[in-house]
Protein backbone atom coordinates (compact mmCIF):
# COMPACT_ATOMS: atom_id res chain seq x y z
CA UNK A 1 0.00 0.00 0.00
CA UNK A 2 1.28 3.51 -1.12
CA UNK A 3 2.07 5.67 1.61
CA UNK A 4 1.55 9.39 1.85
CA UNK A 5 2.72 11.37 -0.89
CA UNK A 6 4.24 14.53 -1.20
CA UNK A 7 5.91 16.69 -4.24
CA UNK A 8 7.94 18.63 -4.41
CA UNK A 9 10.49 17.23 -1.97
CA UNK A 10 12.51 20.34 -2.28
CA UNK A 11 11.60 23.84 -3.33
CA UNK A 12 14.23 27.02 -3.39
CA UNK A 13 12.63 30.49 -4.33
CA UNK A 14 13.01 33.88 -3.73
CA UNK A 15 11.25 35.70 -0.89
CA UNK A 16 8.07 37.41 -2.22
CA UNK A 17 7.26 34.87 -4.59
CA UNK A 18 4.80 31.90 -4.62
CA UNK A 19 4.90 28.33 -4.29
CA UNK A 20 3.10 25.41 -3.71
CA UNK A 21 3.08 22.43 -2.07
CA UNK A 22 0.88 19.11 -3.18
CA UNK A 23 -0.37 16.24 -0.93
CA UNK A 24 -1.84 13.00 -1.47
CA UNK A 25 -3.31 11.01 1.20
CA UNK A 26 -3.61 6.89 1.99
CA UNK A 27 -6.46 6.12 -0.13
CA UNK A 28 -9.53 5.81 2.18
CA UNK A 29 -8.32 8.27 5.04
CA UNK A 30 -10.48 10.76 5.84
CA UNK A 31 -8.77 13.27 7.51
CA UNK A 32 -5.60 15.20 6.54
CA UNK A 33 -3.14 16.98 8.17
CA UNK A 34 -0.40 20.13 7.63
CA UNK A 35 2.08 20.32 9.62
CA UNK A 36 5.14 22.82 9.43
CA UNK A 37 8.80 21.66 11.23
CA UNK A 38 11.32 24.28 11.54
CA UNK A 39 14.98 23.14 11.76
CA UNK A 40 15.84 21.48 14.86
CA UNK A 41 11.95 21.45 16.12
CA UNK A 42 9.54 19.28 16.15
CA UNK A 43 6.10 19.59 13.64
CA UNK A 44 3.09 22.16 14.74
CA UNK A 45 -0.20 22.03 12.83
CA UNK A 46 -1.24 24.20 10.49
CA UNK A 47 -4.42 22.89 9.52
CA UNK A 48 -6.73 19.47 9.58
CA UNK A 49 -9.29 18.38 6.91
CA UNK A 50 -11.99 16.04 7.53
CA UNK A 51 -12.97 14.76 4.19
CA UNK A 52 -13.20 18.43 1.86
CA UNK A 53 -13.43 20.51 4.82
CA UNK A 54 -11.17 22.51 7.32
CA UNK A 55 -12.15 21.95 10.98
CA UNK A 56 -9.09 23.32 12.39
CA UNK A 57 -7.59 26.25 10.54
CA UNK A 58 -6.51 28.28 13.78
CA UNK A 59 -2.76 28.37 13.00
CA UNK A 60 -2.68 28.41 9.55
CA UNK A 61 -1.39 32.51 9.21
CA UNK A 62 -4.53 32.80 6.79
CA UNK A 63 -3.04 35.97 5.06
CA UNK A 64 -0.41 34.17 3.35
CA UNK A 65 -1.26 31.18 3.33
CA UNK A 66 -3.92 29.11 1.99
CA UNK A 67 -5.12 25.27 1.77
CA UNK A 68 -7.81 23.38 -0.31
CA UNK A 69 -8.65 19.49 -0.41
CA UNK A 70 -11.48 20.10 -2.91
CA UNK A 71 -13.03 16.71 -3.51
CA UNK A 72 -11.49 15.57 -0.19
CA UNK A 73 -8.32 13.89 -1.49
CA UNK A 74 -5.82 15.26 -2.39
CA UNK A 75 -4.67 18.74 -0.69
CA UNK A 76 -2.77 21.68 -1.86
CA UNK A 77 -0.79 24.04 0.61
CA UNK A 78 0.46 27.47 -0.66
CA UNK A 79 1.83 30.64 0.22
CA UNK A 80 2.00 33.99 -1.46
CA UNK A 81 4.33 35.60 -1.19
CA UNK A 82 6.49 33.81 0.77
CA UNK A 83 8.79 35.13 3.88
CA UNK A 84 11.95 34.42 4.83
CA UNK A 85 10.96 33.01 7.74
CA UNK A 86 8.65 30.43 6.02
CA UNK A 87 12.14 28.15 5.42
CA UNK A 88 11.03 24.82 6.82
CA UNK A 89 9.74 21.46 6.00
CA UNK A 90 5.73 20.66 5.36
CA UNK A 91 4.84 18.41 6.26
CA UNK A 92 1.31 16.32 5.07
CA UNK A 93 -0.05 13.62 7.11
CA UNK A 94 -3.42 11.13 6.83
CA UNK A 95 -5.52 9.21 9.23
CA UNK A 96 -8.42 7.10 8.98
CA UNK A 97 -10.91 9.67 10.71
CA UNK A 98 -14.29 8.92 12.37
CA UNK A 99 -14.24 6.39 14.71
CA UNK A 100 -12.74 6.37 17.79
CA UNK A 101 -8.95 4.67 17.61
CA UNK A 102 -8.79 5.27 13.78
CA UNK A 103 -6.80 8.54 14.60
CA UNK A 104 -2.92 7.07 13.93
CA UNK A 105 -1.76 9.60 12.02
CA UNK A 106 0.29 8.32 8.72
CA UNK A 107 3.70 11.27 7.37
CA UNK A 108 5.00 11.75 4.15
CA UNK A 109 8.33 12.53 3.56
CA UNK A 110 7.49 16.24 3.64
CA UNK A 111 8.30 19.14 1.34
CA UNK A 112 11.58 20.99 2.44
CA UNK A 113 11.16 24.82 1.51
CA UNK A 114 13.86 27.47 1.37
CA UNK A 115 13.45 30.92 0.84
CA UNK A 116 16.31 33.26 -0.04
CA UNK B 1 -1.98 24.76 27.38
CA UNK B 2 -0.77 21.51 25.55
CA UNK B 3 3.23 21.07 25.58
CA UNK B 4 5.69 18.67 25.88
CA UNK B 5 9.38 18.69 26.84
CA UNK B 6 11.97 16.00 25.83
CA UNK B 7 15.87 15.91 26.44
CA UNK B 8 17.86 17.98 24.28
CA UNK B 9 20.67 16.46 22.05
CA UNK B 10 22.71 15.22 20.17
CA UNK B 11 23.18 11.37 22.17
CA UNK B 12 26.13 9.89 20.99
CA UNK B 13 26.04 6.05 22.36
CA UNK B 14 27.99 2.98 20.97
CA UNK B 15 26.33 0.09 19.74
CA UNK B 16 24.54 -2.37 22.27
CA UNK B 17 24.55 0.17 24.91
CA UNK B 18 21.15 1.38 26.88
CA UNK B 19 19.38 4.21 25.72
CA UNK B 20 16.68 6.65 27.43
CA UNK B 21 14.96 9.53 26.06
CA UNK B 22 13.26 11.29 28.67
CA UNK B 23 9.82 13.15 27.66
CA UNK B 24 7.27 14.70 29.86
CA UNK B 25 4.39 16.90 29.26
CA UNK B 26 1.83 18.84 30.14
CA UNK B 27 -1.55 18.65 29.05
CA UNK B 28 -5.28 19.97 29.61
CA UNK B 29 -7.22 16.71 29.37
CA UNK B 30 -5.94 13.29 29.26
CA UNK B 31 -3.58 12.32 26.44
CA UNK B 32 -2.86 9.72 24.39
CA UNK B 33 0.71 9.80 24.29
CA UNK B 34 3.31 8.95 20.95
CA UNK B 35 6.88 8.35 19.97
CA UNK B 36 7.81 9.11 16.75
CA UNK B 37 11.22 8.30 14.59
CA UNK B 38 12.38 10.16 12.09
CA UNK B 39 15.50 8.53 10.03
CA UNK B 40 17.60 10.49 8.04
CA UNK B 41 15.49 11.47 4.44
CA UNK B 42 12.91 9.72 5.50
CA UNK B 43 9.35 10.94 7.30
CA UNK B 44 7.84 10.93 10.59
CA UNK B 45 7.00 6.96 11.44
CA UNK B 46 5.19 6.13 14.47
CA UNK B 47 7.35 4.06 16.58
CA UNK B 48 5.24 3.03 19.40
CA UNK B 49 2.13 4.60 21.60
CA UNK B 50 -0.06 4.45 25.16
CA UNK B 51 -3.38 5.45 25.50
CA UNK B 52 -3.83 5.31 29.23
CA UNK B 53 -1.99 5.58 32.44
CA UNK B 54 0.05 2.43 33.25
CA UNK B 55 -0.25 1.43 29.63
CA UNK B 56 3.43 0.47 28.05
CA UNK B 57 3.88 0.75 24.35
CA UNK B 58 6.88 -1.49 22.65
CA UNK B 59 8.51 -1.79 19.31
CA UNK B 60 11.78 -2.98 17.53
CA UNK B 61 13.11 -3.37 20.68
CA UNK B 62 11.84 0.40 22.15
CA UNK B 63 9.83 0.69 25.31
CA UNK B 64 7.98 3.64 27.07
CA UNK B 65 5.26 3.28 29.91
CA UNK B 66 2.72 6.00 30.46
CA UNK B 67 3.11 7.05 33.81
CA UNK B 68 0.29 9.96 34.82
CA UNK B 69 1.79 10.27 38.13
CA UNK B 70 5.10 11.55 36.56
CA UNK B 71 3.26 12.86 33.65
CA UNK B 72 6.27 11.29 31.67
CA UNK B 73 6.68 8.77 28.72
CA UNK B 74 10.27 8.20 28.83
CA UNK B 75 11.55 5.85 25.83
CA UNK B 76 13.71 3.29 26.19
CA UNK B 77 16.22 0.45 24.58
CA UNK B 78 18.38 -1.68 25.85
CA UNK B 79 20.93 -2.31 23.32
CA UNK B 80 20.74 0.31 20.60
CA UNK B 81 22.28 -0.30 17.03
CA UNK B 82 23.75 1.59 14.44
CA UNK B 83 20.87 1.68 12.63
CA UNK B 84 18.25 3.20 15.25
CA UNK B 85 20.42 6.52 14.49
CA UNK B 86 17.58 8.69 14.05
CA UNK B 87 15.67 11.83 15.81
CA UNK B 88 13.14 10.31 18.09
CA UNK B 89 9.98 12.90 18.73
CA UNK B 90 8.01 12.37 21.53
CA UNK B 91 3.86 13.86 21.24
CA UNK B 92 1.04 13.97 22.67
CA UNK B 93 -2.92 13.70 21.66
CA UNK B 94 -6.16 14.58 23.19
CA UNK B 95 -9.20 13.34 20.64
CA UNK B 96 -11.89 16.00 22.51
CA UNK B 97 -9.13 18.71 21.21
CA UNK B 98 -9.58 17.82 17.74
CA UNK B 99 -6.95 15.21 17.36
CA UNK B 100 -3.83 17.53 17.10
CA UNK B 101 -0.47 16.13 17.30
CA UNK B 102 1.55 18.40 19.86
CA UNK B 103 5.55 17.16 20.06
CA UNK B 104 8.58 17.90 21.22
CA UNK B 105 11.53 19.44 20.51
CA UNK B 106 13.06 16.28 18.85
CA UNK B 107 16.14 14.19 20.47
CA UNK B 108 18.65 13.33 17.86
CA UNK B 109 20.58 10.09 18.48
CA UNK B 110 23.44 9.04 16.96
CA UNK B 111 24.90 5.00 17.76
CA UNK B 112 28.18 4.51 17.06
CA UNK B 113 29.70 1.09 15.58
Amino acid sequence: EAGVVQSPRYKIIEKKQPVAFWCNPISGHNTLYWYRQNLGQGPELLIRYENEEAVDDSQLPKDRFSAERLKGVDSTLKIQPAELGDSAVYLCASSLGGLAGRDEQFFGPGTRLTVL
Amino acid sequence: GNSVTQMEGPVTLSEEAFLTINCTYTATGYPSLFWYVQYPGEGLQLLLKATKADDKGSNKGFEATYRKETTSFHLEKGSVQVSDSAVYFCALLIKAAGNKLTFGGGTRVLVKP
